[in-house]
């Protein structure tokens, strides 16, 4: 049963605290994404990355790390210098070529305790 | 500038209604173009992709690229309480595969 999963559904974070957002994928794409969604916003790119052990800023990667040590994933670390961390985190991949299209894992709904 | 917009909403829409969705982007050698429905707490789902010039049709769905003019629309055909939802636009900007998005469209369907 090939898809994206993301784990877990909901995180929540201590402050001062780095948290980790696992996504693994079995679709055997080469691109992994990971998005950032507000409430009532449309997404915003975090990091990608198209191969394995690279990876690429998005428009707001300031706070967030992430590593691509394996094809199937792509986790995200939410650090302590990310001070407005609560939002819903998406992880999506796809195969980048023209005409390609990117699906989505479920989501981790991120809070601050 | 945004690089894809589309009216925020909410799109109020009958029950059986056609539903007309738009989004522009700013990106001139875009090639790709996709909608995206999200139902509230949920992720995005592919509804429809479209790469040419004209419509391009799915059941009660049609996508319509007008590359000239930089826009993208999104009709549903006989709406449904169960299309409600939020739609969103995205373009491949290029051929690393960075997508941007627009902020959706909120559709109401009433009964």
């Amino acid at each position: 049963d090939g898809g994206i999963t993301q784990s877990p559904k909901y995180l929540f974070r201590k402050e001062g605290q780095n948290v980790t957002l696992s996504c693994e994928q079995n679709l055997n794409h080469d691109a992994m994404y990971w998005y950032r969604q507000d409430p009532g916003q449309g997404l915003r790119l975090i990091y990608y990355s198209q191969i394995v052990n690279d990876f690429q800023k998005g428009d707001i990667a300031e706070g967030y790390s992430v590593s691509r040590e394996k094809k199937e994933s792509f986790p995200l670390t939410v650090t302590s210098a990310q001070k407005n961390p609560t939002a819903f985190y998406l992880c999506a991949s796809s195969t980048p070529r023209v005409g390609e299209t990117q699906y989505f894992g479920p989501g981790t709904r991120l809070l601050v305790l | 500038q945004k690089e894809v917009e589309q009216n925020s909403g909410p799109l109020s829409v009958p029950e059986g209604a056609i539903a007309s969705l738009n989004c522009t982007y700013s990106d001139r050698v875009s090639q790709s173009f996709f909608w995206y429905r999200q139902y509230s707490g949920k992720s995005p789902e592919l509804i429809m992709s479209i790469y040419s010039n004209g419509d391009k049709e799915d059941g009660r769905f049609t996508a319509q690229l007008n590359k000239a003019s930089q826009y993208v629309s999104l009709l549903i055909r006989d709406s449904q309480p169960s299309d409600s939802a939020t739609y969103l636009c995205a373009v491949l900007t290029d051929s690393w595969g960075k997508f941007q998005f627009g902020a959706g469209t909120q559709v109401v369907v009433t009964p």
